[in-house]
């Protein structure tokens, strides 16, 4: 079964700090991986995407990283602003094998402190 | 503003009754969507419409029942919900239905709909 697993759940940041946060995925093979934003009753909006073979992507402040080979991805937030207070959600699109409907992770609920 | 909106914001109703939800999207997409989003839970994928085509139904119980009368414009339509249905549902659109989810979805803000 196709899992993506983020860490951490939550995490607590002072304003102008970076921070990075993790998904690992099980989606095999897999196209591309996204990271969305998603603030407090708004939908999500995508950030990045990387297909498999792209090592990193960055979006201003934003940077996601790519590691086919062990499955994981991170996205890298520098000198976070209050507006970065959110939720982050990792999204695997699978490549083949029938459905190409996308797994989505749990996401990272990210509180930025003045 | 993303170009998708979503009415109401928030809906409350009983077990018995039938409400619609209503997807507007302004951006000249062919591709929409339906999600489920419940707390502490990942984000799920519902009904996928393509030129007016449903070309996904991820196995959504039959008292959800979608209707898109155009490119433009996506329905959702609930009747005899459950107290676990209760959850914030999420319409998006996209330039087109692609393998892998390539093209980037826009969502509208969502409807809460909490069930009694």
């Amino acid at each position: 079964k196709n899992q993506v697993e983020q860490s951490p759940q939550s995490l607590i940041i002072l304003e102008g700090k970076n921070c990075t946060l993790q998904c690992n995925y099980t989606v095999s093979p897999f196209s591309n991986l996204r990271w969305y934003k998603q603030d407090t009753g708004r939908g999500p909006v995508s950030l990045t995407i990387m297909t498999f073979s792209e090592n990193t992507k960055s979006n201003g402040r934003y940077t996601a990283t790519l590691d086919a080979d062990t499955k994981q991805s991170s996205l890298h937030i520098t000198a976070s602003q209050l507006s970065d207070s959110a939720s982050y959600i990792c999204v695997v699109s699978p490549a083949s094998g029938g459905s190409y409907i996308p797994t989505f992770g749990r996401g990272t609920s990210l509180i930025v402190h003045p | 503003e993303t170009g998708v909106t979503q009415t109401p914001r928030h809906l409350v109703m009983g077990m018995t009754n039938k409400k619609s939800l209503k997807c507007e999207q302004h951006l000249g997409h062919n591709a929409m969507y339906w999600y489920k989003q419940s707390a502490k839970k990942p984000l799920e994928l519902m009904f996928v419409y393509n030129f007016k085509e449903q070309t996904e139904n991820n196995s959504v119980p039959s008292r959800f029942s979608p209707e898109c009368p155009n490119s433009s414009h996506l329905f959702l339509h609930l009747h005899t919900l459950q107290p676990e249905d209760s959850a914030l549902y999420l319409c998006a659109s996209s330039p087109d239905v692609s393998l892998a989810f390539s093209y980037e979805q826009y969502f509208g803000p969502g409807t809460r709909l909490t069930v009694t």
